[in-house]
């Protein structure tokens, strides 16, 4: 069966500080994917990247950056010079199977950031 | 293009009342999910539909849910009759088929109260 793990569950920062959401996820498969959803006071869960199995590149995009590393079953999330607009709630989630149609999504309890001006 | 559209976004209702939430999936999609959330238990799946077949429902926890998908462009979550414990906010979610297009894109969600 697959799990995720997000051991964090609320982080508090001040405004420009650096912070790392931590992901470990547990899978049999050898393909898979994992993602990361914001959900924002708003309540809405917003698509953020999505990763397979046999992509190990890190990725970045403006201050996000994320490190997939198979070897410790880790999808952690860096958000670079936090800005109170990053207050949310962010999960971490994984999709097995590579067959081509959609399966579902398991997913973290979850990481409440707080960023104080 | 417009997104994952659920309606209503708020529904309170009394305990043993039926109560149905709709999802419009985005154009296109050809899969369908309804996910729940709440305090306890976090985001979990109920259901999914891959072209408007239910291919797992494991997630449904009782009779009281059903699920159906009448054609591409349409589902329905009902519970009858309602119990408190139902409470909780549930998602409707769409995605494509493909190796490269399986990101899953939420609605708004349905906020249940039952009293």
């Amino acid at each position: 069966a697959q799990k995720v793990t997000q051991a964090q569950t609320e982080i508090s920062v001040v405004e420009k500080e650096d912070v790392t959401l931590d992901c470990v996820y547990e899978t049999r498969d050898t393909t898979y994917y994992l993602f990361w959803y914001k959900q924002p006071p708003s309540g809405e869960l917003v698509f953020l990247i999505r990763r397979n199995s046999f992509d190990e590149q890190n990725e970045i995009s403006g201050r996000y950056s994320w490190n997939f590393q198979k070897s410790t079953s880790s999808f952690n999330f860096t958000i670079t010079a936090s800005q109170v607009v990053d207050s949310a709630v962010y999960f971490c989630a994984l999709s097995e199977g590579y067959t081509g149609a959609n399966s579902k999504l398991t997913f973290g309890k979850g990481i409440t950031l707080s960023v104080r001006p | 293009d417009a997104g994952v559209i659920q309606s209503p976004r708020h529904e309170v209702t009394e305990m043993g009342q039926e109560v149905t939430l709709r999802c419009k999936p985005i154009s296109g999609h050809n899969s369908l999910f309804w996910y729940r959330q709440t305090m306890m238990r976090g985001l979990e799946l109920l259901i999914y539909f891959n072209n408007n077949v239910p291919i797992d429902d494991s997630g449904m926890p009782e009779d009281r849910f059903s699920a159906k998908m009448p054609n591409a462009s349409f589902s329905t979550l009902k519970i009858q009759p309602s119990e408190p414990r139902d409470s909780a906010v549930y998602f409707c979610a769409s995605s494509r088929a493909g190796i490269a297009k399986n990101i899953q894109y939420f609605g708004a969600g349905t906020r249940l109260s039952v009293l």
